[in-house]
């Protein structure tokens, strides 16, 4: 089964500052990546995903993502922060065999400071 | 178009008493998977329904069952809970089994058992 682990569960910065959440998941083989956020009081959205192809992907809100596969590593990253990007974020895996159940990591709850 | 869709919000029950939680998905969407999400963690994955069976199973009891319906709604019952069971439940539905297609996600039912 895979496991995803996600560190420094809480983060607390300004606006403005880069933002970098680390997503290590532990599977061998082909697997597919993806982003949740959850904004205070609303449901799952997908923030971004990797099925194949150029490593690193752009989703949505400016956030980025970098698939390093000797790594096991899918990090989250945005250079500058707003106020509206406080919410938790969640990776998630699911292995590429075709059964798309999805392994989640615990979440990084991240607050921005005006 | 309306997005995945879930009743009730919010539900109370007294330990040892039985529970069903119903999900709609999205407007063109075949299958329905259900995820546990306790207080401070991320989602764990339940079961998957595709054309009306249970297709995938995530490590839970088997108090825990659902049902695909013709229309692709789904529920989840849970038999005999569990103080342990209180949680957000969570549907999300995509199309077609054995594709990497992106799970999207209801607002949940947050259930506390009492």
């Amino acid at each position: 089964a895979q496991s995803v682990s996600q560190h420094n569960h809480h983060v607390i910065l300004s606006e403005a500052a880069s933002l970098e959440l680390g997503c290590n998941y532990s599977y061998g083989g082909t697997v597919n990546l993806f982003w949740y956020v959850q904004y205070p009081g609303q449901h799952l959205q997908l923030l971004l995903k990797y099925f194949s192809g150029d490593p690193l992907v752009k989703g949505i809100k400016g956030f980025e993502a970098e698939f390093i596969k000797s790594k096991f590593s899918f990090n989250l990253r945005k250079p500058s922060v707003q106020w509206s990007d406080t919410a938790e974020y969640f990776c998630a895996v699911n292995a590429g065999d075709g059964n798309n159940r999805l392994a989640f990591g615990k979440g990084n709850q991240v607050v921005v400071i005006p | 178009d309306a997005g995945v869709t879930q009743s009730p919000t919010h539900l109370i029950k007294t330990r040892g008493q039985q529970v069903t939680l119903r999900c709609s998905p999205k407007s063109g969407h075949d299958t329905v998977s259900w995820y546990q999400q306790a207080l401070g963690q991320g989602p764990q994955f339940i079961f998957q329904y595709y054309e009306e069976e249970e297709r995938q199973r995530g490590n839970f009891p088997d108090r825990f069952s659902g049902h695909q319906f013709p229309n692709y709604s789904s529920e989840l019952n849970v038999n005999a809970l569990l103080l342990g069971d209180s949680a957000l439940y969570l549907c999300a539905s995509s199309l077609g089994r054995g594709l990497p297609y992106e799970q999207y996600f209801g607002p949940g039912t947050r259930l506390t058992v009492t």
